[in-house]
């Protein structure tokens, strides 16, 4: 089974802070996808990456960040954390996007900006 | 409008009921349809795929009607173990290449 690991469950950081969550994933998949998810609004997409070094906008990007270098791993950043990015981020990975076996998600970040 | 709208519920159901979730979706031009499972601060999991002549997963069947935008699960013989929210996705056939999540339906079935 593809595993996608995110490298913490829950993060507590200040306001102002510079915020990375890491994700990695094990069966050479080429496409990564960084979610948040709230509740009543769902999984919204901030960013995603359909090859190394290479990123789009998701539907909320501002104040993200990501970054691709390795294939197997995805970063989100946030450059300046505030408190409105506490949420439950969510990163996942296809090896086509939309094939139909769809996405397999890594176990979620939650992280509280105080 | 959001991209995709689900009733949020919560379905209230008991042991054995069979429960009907309807999600409808805007974009014309989507492709590709799936419902996935989330349990309680878990990850979704893909439930199962959404294809246009329908299809059955055990208990679970899913239906397509593009005509009208919709899309349905059909859960049977309700299991305690059902309990979770269900996620309607889509994914379009031009523009951005990755999934739109609806908010989910949460169901609870109670013994």
């Amino acid at each position: 089974d593809v595993k996608v690991t995110q490298s913490s469950r829950y993060l507590v950081k200040r306001t102002g802070e510079k915020v990375f969550l890491e994700c990695v994933q094990d069966m050479d998949h080429e496409n990564m996808f960084w979610y948040r998810q709230d509740p009543g609004l769902g999984l919204r997409l901030i960013y995603f990456s359909y090859d190394v070094k290479m990123k789009e906008k998701g539907d909320i990007p501002e104040g993200y960040s990501v970054s691709r270098e390795k294939k197997e791993r995805f970063s989100l950043i946030l450059e300046s954390a505030s408190t409105n990015q506490t949420s439950m981020y969510l990163c996942a990975s296809s090896w086509r996007p939309g094939a139909s076996y769809g996405y397999t998600f890594g176990s979620g970040t939650r992280l509280t900006v105080v | 409008r959001k991209e995709v709208e689900q009733d949020p519920g919560p379905f209230n159901v008991p042991e054995g009921a069979t429960v009907a979730f309807n999600c409808t979706y805007s974009n014309s031009a989507s492709q590709s349809f799936f419902w996935y499972r989330q349990d309680c601060r878990k990850e979704p999991k893909l439930l199962m795929s959404v294809y246009s002549s329908g299809n059955e997963d055990g208990r679970f069947t899913a239906q397509l009607n593009r005509a009208s935008q919709y899309i349905s699960l059909l859960i049977r013989d309700s299991k305690l173990s059902d309990s979770a929210t269900y996620l309607c996705v889509v994914k379009r056939d031009t523009g951005r290449r990755a999934l739109t999540f609806g908010s989910g339906t949460r169901l609870q079935v109670q013994p």
